[in-house]
């Protein structure tokens, strides 16, 4: 069975770090694009980084120079280093394969198909 | 970064027909990937590229596009299809994503 399961979150001090982690089982984590995805209390989703198959990271601006995306291959697992933690961090972080794709002549899309259920990681003083 | 919006909130009566729009820049270049989510629940995606589901999404969903405008169409909804619905895109960058707001669904 495909599917991703995360883990690590919990409450933590403003300015303090967490480990998120993803264990995917069905696929392998290295050869497609793995993303973190979040959602504050009663808000939207936000997408928040992505690591290329090639190893390539990307990040929202709002978490670029504090987080980092990473990988184990030989764990087949996604992981979400999260340091300098504010208050507005705090959400429901979902890890997601890029996994579907479409391209014609004019466009191209690629979906998130595979979501984990989703930690919690509430920044509190 | 570019934007994408969706009215907050839309509702349909059961059995009828509604549309959910998302209009963007990155949507020029880009088919949008619409989600449903319900409370409590990881979100699910439902139709992505022009107009594609994926396995078990009930062919009453479908998608289209227009210019900087994307649409989820529900024909003939039904009461499991309240939630709330996202579109995403990649962002004109190309290198990050970016989601809509959110319009939560009522079915009446």
């Amino acid at each position: 069975e495909v599917q991703l399961v995360e883990s690590g979150g919990g409450l933590v001090q403003p300015g303090g770090s967490l480990r998120l982690s993803c264990a995917a089982s069905g696929f392998t984590v290295s050869s497609n694009y793995m993303s973190w995805v979040r959602q504050a209390p009663g808000k939207g989703l936000e997408w928040v980084s992505v690591i290329y198959s090639g190893g390539s990271t990307y990040y929202a601006d709002s978490v670029k120079g504090r987080f980092t995306i990473s990988r184990d291959n030989s764990k087949n697992t996604l992981y979400l280093q999260m340091n300098s933690l504010r208050a507005e961090d705090t959400a429901v972080y979902y890890c997601a394969r890029i996994g579907t794709y479409y391209y014609d002549s004019s466009g191209y899309s690629d979906a998130f198909d595979i979501w984990g259920q989703g930690t919690m990681v509430t920044v509190s003083s | 970064s570019s934007e994408l919006t969706q009215d907050p909130a839309v509702s349909v009566a059961l059995g009828q027909t509604v549309r959910i729009t998302c209009q963007g820049d990155s949507l020029r270049s880009y088919y949008a990937s619409w989600y449903q989510q319900k409370p409590g629940q990881a979100p699910v995606l439902v139709i992505y590229g022009k107009n594609n589901r994926p396995s078990g999404i009930p062919d009453r969903f479908s998608g289209s596009s227009s210019g900087n405008t994307a649409s989820l169409t529900i024909t003939g909804a039904q009461a499991e299809d309240e939630a709330d619905y996202y579109c995403n895109s990649r962002d004109s960058s190309g290198n990050s994503w970016v989601f809509g707001g959110g319009t939560k669904l009522t079915v009446l």
